[in-house]
């Protein structure tokens, strides 16, 4: 059972947008910044998102974030093929004086 | 090019030990505090331990609490994780993970840079 909580799924079109959420609690969301992660099949993890809503240097602005009290959301629009991953959301939880992550979404591209 | 390199992994017995390492490159090692973050087909990927750029605060996460211990030496680039009493739950592929520059307070926490991960497998 994931600290941070993310449905399994999401299905779209290429070319469509998709949305994926990551819910906590304020010990981690709500007291701090929130990164998102690219797993490809069959590699590691890549960070896409940092400090809630920001991209490293050579990810294109298709993907955006954002955070709303002990919630935040991954946006990819425009979806290509190529975007078909696994996606995770991760923080750091002060009351378990951990780092946690969410479940993990799988994208599928229709 | 940034590069971090595991090592260590493989087939152990239940209550065995290991020592995985990870060696890195491109990227001044003593100025970034370091994660190890492992990854089953089932569980996702779970965080296991963090320590500071100079050893001075270390975490883990609690089902590894007093079993693993986190290390590193900044004089060679290098990160360990000596793994004892491993358990069959133990089997996954762990990654050596390097924490963003804002890493260690103020709420900043993202994981910029992962290694390709070393295999461990727990079986008898």
């Amino acid at each position: 059972q994931s600290v941070l909580t993310q449905s399994p799924s999401v299905f779209a079109a290429p070319g469509q947008k998709v949305s994926i959420s990551c819910s906590g609690r304020d010990s981690n969301i709500g007291n701090n910044y929130v990164a998102w992660y690219q797993q490809l099949p069959g590699t590691a993890p890549k960070l896409l998102i940092y400090d809630n809503d920001k991209r490293p240097s050579g990810i294109p602005d298709r993907f955006s974030g954002s955070k709303s009290g002990t919630s935040a959301t991954l946006g990819i629009t425009g979806l290509q093929t190529g975007d078909e991953a696994d996606y995770y959301c991760g923080t750091w939880d002060d009351y378990l004086a951990a780092g946690v992550f969410g479940g993990g979404t799988k994208v599928t591209v229709l | 090019e940034v590069q971090l390199v595991e090592s260590g992994g493989g087939l152990v017995q239940p209550g065995g030990s290991l020592r995985l390492s990870c060696v890195v490159s491109g990227f001044t090692f003593s100025h970034f505090s370091m994660n190890w973050v492992r990854q089953t087909p089932g569980r996702g990927l779970e965080w296991l331990s963090y320590i500071g750029s100079r050893s001075d605060v270390i975490y883990y996460e609690d089902s590894v609490k007093g079993r693993f211990t986190i290390s590193r030496d900044n004089a060679k680039n290098s990160l360990y994780l000596q793994m004892n009493s491993l358990r069959a739950e133990d089997t996954a592929l762990y990654y050596c993970v390097r924490c963003g520059v804002k890493c260690g307070g103020g709420g900043y926490y993202d994981l910029d840079v992962w290694g390709q991960g070393t295999a461990v497998t727990v079986s008898s």
